[in-house]
């Protein structure tokens, strides 16, 4: 299993706010950064969030991420059905001296 | 605009080794770092290593004994190669620019290849 733990789906409406969370430890997210990533269906992972909240160009603003403690949280307002995707956390982690990812949430917009 | 695209074999044999080169354009991989990952088939990402722009390497120790990654700055590209591959190996490889002045955020991914380890 993944170092750093998300929920495995999340569904929604359209018009609606998911959030999406990612639990760590003091060895990860605790004293690192956290990006977060979009990975639509056949495609290469997409960076959304930098810096734990911040977007690069682009990017939407519907799109804004956060963090607290040891567990960050992407959030997604105004869902669209282009937004089903797998989304994954990632930042480093000091003991593994690694750079470790979420195991991904499959977003469903209903 | 800056591109990556990764090339090699589609498959290789168990204990050979498997071989990929990272092209990029629109961008000089003298600076920031170059990195690989995996995706296996129905599962997450898996960080392999980085390159930095001085050539320095960093891997991920669960691999650090079969990786080596290193760059040809004259090609613009870096290559990863992983030795006494088995069918575990069996993965989509991309490879990535990691922004480290961005709290180590990977801001352009290559479109991914598949690499099936079989006989």
């Amino acid at each position: 299993q993944s170092v750093l733990t998300q929920p495995p789906s999340v569904s929604a409406a359209p018009g609606q706010k998911v959030t999406i969370s990612c639990s760590g430890s003091s060895s990860n997210i605790g004293n690192n950064y956290v990006s977060w990533y979009q990975q639509l269906p056949g495609a290469a992972p997409k960076l959304l969030v930098y810096f734990n909240n911040k977007r690069p160009s682009g990017i939407s603003d519907r799109f804004s991420g956060s963090k607290s403690g040891t567990s960050a949280t992407l959030d997604i307002t105004g869902l669209q059905t282009g937004d089903e995707a797998d989304y994954y956390c990632g930042t480093w982690d000091s003991r593994m001296s690694s750079l470790v990812f979420g195991g991904g949430t499959k977003l469903t917009v209903l | 605009q800056v591109q990556l695209q990764e090339s090699g074999p589609g498959l290789v044999k168990p204990s050979e080794t498997l071989s990929l080169t990272c092209t990029v354009s629109g961008d000089s991989i003298s600076s920031y770092y170059w990195s690989w990952i995996r995706q296996t088939p129905g599962k997450g990402l898996d960080w392999i290593g980085y390159i930095f722009d001085s050539g320095s390497t960093n891997y991920n120790p669960s691999l650090k004994s079969r990786v080596t990654i290193s760059k040809d700055t004259s090609q613009n590209h870096f290559s990863l190669k992983l030795t006494s591959v088995t069918a575990a190996d069996t993965a989509v490889y991309y490879c990535a620019r990691l922004r480290g002045s961005w709290g180590d955020a990977f801001d352009m991914w290559g479109q991914g290849t598949v690499v099936t380890v079989s006989s």
